[in-house]
């Protein structure tokens, strides 16, 4: 079935550090990906989504670009704010399961002042 | 304008008691969702609607019966309450049933079981 492995947390980084977390995805099909952040306290929100291999989604100064090649969808910031502070889900839909959206298990990014 | 809403935002309550979440969305979408959250943050879906139809029951117990009277209201009851449930629960809605959508998610309801 379908599967996403995310970078285990927590991340922790200085304010105008460069981001990466990594993502990696198993899946039949030409799924969708994307990238969900959880604010504290909040419901998670779309941050980008990509629907084919080399697209490259972009918001609010974060980046991933599908890579059928290496299946992976890796999310990158250049300048991190502490008001990016969150947990961020990578995710996966329209694959083996056109109905079921499948989760990593998030990633915690805290960054300090 | 809230996209979707649930309520109660909190709820505490006793093992064996029955407790309801509703949830609405005004985005006019076809699609709802129920997902339980952990406290790592591991999201499961539950539930999922299309159309007021039964989708998704992802071998969720039985105590938990979700009924979507209409199109835009997806509410989740859950019978004889177990300390396992406490967890945040959300509500999510998408325009097609299909998940290569955008899904929109509620605030959360943070269910406590004592």
């Amino acid at each position: 079935g379908d599967s996403v492995t995310q970078m285990e947390g927590p991340v922790t980084l200085s304010e105008e550090a460069f981001l990466t977390i990594n993502c990696t995805y198993t899946a039949t099909g030409y799924p969708s990906l994307f990238w969900y952040v959880q604010y504290p306290g909040e419901g998670l929100q779309l941050l980008l989504k990509a629907t084919k291999a080399d697209d490259k989604g972009s918001n609010k100064g974060f980046e991933a670009t599908y890579r059928k090649e290496t299946t992976s969808f890796h999310l990158e910031k250049g300048s991190v704010q502490v008001s990016d502070s969150a947990v961020y889900f990578c995710a996966l839909g329209g694959g083996g399961s056109n109905y079921k959206l499948t989760f990593g298990k998030g990633t915690l990014l805290t960054v300090n002042p | 304008d809230t996209a979707v809403s649930q309520t109660p935002k909190y709820l505490v309550t006793q093992m064996g008691n029955d407790k309801s979440i509703k949830c609405e969305q005004n985005l006019g979408h076809d699609t709802m969702y129920w997902y339980k959250q952990d406290s790592k943050k591991f999201l499961k879906i539950m539930f999922s609607y299309n159309n007021k139809e039964l989708i998704i029951n992802e071998t969720v117990p039985n105590r938990f019966s979700p009924k979507s009277p209409d199109k835009a209201h997806l509410n989740l009851h859950i019978n004889s309450l177990e300390l396992g449930d406490s967890a945040v629960y959300f509500c999510a809605s998408s325009q097609e049933v299909t998940t290569k959508e955008t899904q929109y998610f509620g605030p959360g309801t943070r269910l406590l079981v004592l």
